[in-house]
């Protein structure tokens, strides 16, 4: 079955960085795009930014375009989100999630369970 | 950027009830919507996608309607385990967008 398992999640200063990974099987890794949306504490979903499956292609939210970069390794069935010049407003739960496609088209049908990412002096 | 608008933001219903959420997009999105259930601490799941079209292992109650700008999520008899919070999202562009979610409680 499909797994995503996000890690590198913690408390981090602002204007620091991190880098999320997350880890896929149960799929042909290389086949699909990727996502990461985040949800702030009690707050509703936002979408950060989406890769598509050879890593040509990717597109970001205003929020956050020019600060974070998505990227993936298909020899390693791992995606990542490099986070820089982060920001009290970046604190989330950030999911990966499976992309229905090939290219950047196409929603989500399997998250992972979520890293906490917490930004606090 | 593409608004979506769910109503409404919560709703209470009895076992048994047949419960309807409606989604509208600020502009034309053809099909491209889908909707996700969310219970407290855990992570979104897929239900419907291209509007209508249920994910894989998704129980029949739950259905999807509409095209353009109005679309409704259909729950047609609700159970105690449905009690969640429900987003609906486009992705007919980027970047993607997402309700506010409607949260489902039972009476």
């Amino acid at each position: 079955q499909v797994q995503l398992v996000e890690s590198g999640g913690g408390v981090v200063q602002p204007g620091r960085s991190l880098r999320l990974s997350c880890a896929a099987s149960g799929f042909t890794f290389s086949s699909y795009g990727l996502h990461w949306v985040r949800q702030a504490p009690g707050k509703g979903l936002e979408w950060v930014s989406v890769i598509s499956y050879d890593g040509s292609n990717t597109y970001y939210a205003d929020s956050v375009k020019g600060r974070f970069t998505i990227s993936r390794d298909n020899s390693k069935n791992t995606l990542y989100l490099q986070m820089n010049s982060l920001r009290a407003e970046d604190t989330a739960v950030y999911y990966c999630a499976k992309g229905s496609l090939a290219a950047v088209a196409g929603t989500a049908d399997y998250w992972g369970q979520g890293t906490l990412v917490t930004v606090s002096s | 950027d593409i608004q979506m608008t769910q109503s409404p933001s919560s709703l209470s219903a009895s076992v048994g009830d047949r419960v309807t959420i409606t989604c509208r997009a600020s502009q034309g999105i053809s099909n491209y919507l889908a909707w996700f259930q969310q219970k407290p601490g855990k992570a979104p799941k897929s239900l419907i996608y291209a509007a209508s079209s249920l994910q894989s292992g998704v129980p029949s109650k739950f259905s999807g309607s509409g095209s353009g700008t109005d679309f409704t999520l259909t729950i047609s008899s609700l159970q105690p385990e449905d009690s969640a919070t429900y987003y609906c999202q486009q992705y007919n562009s980027y970047p993607w967008t997402f309700g506010q979610g409607t949260k489902v409680e039972i009476k």
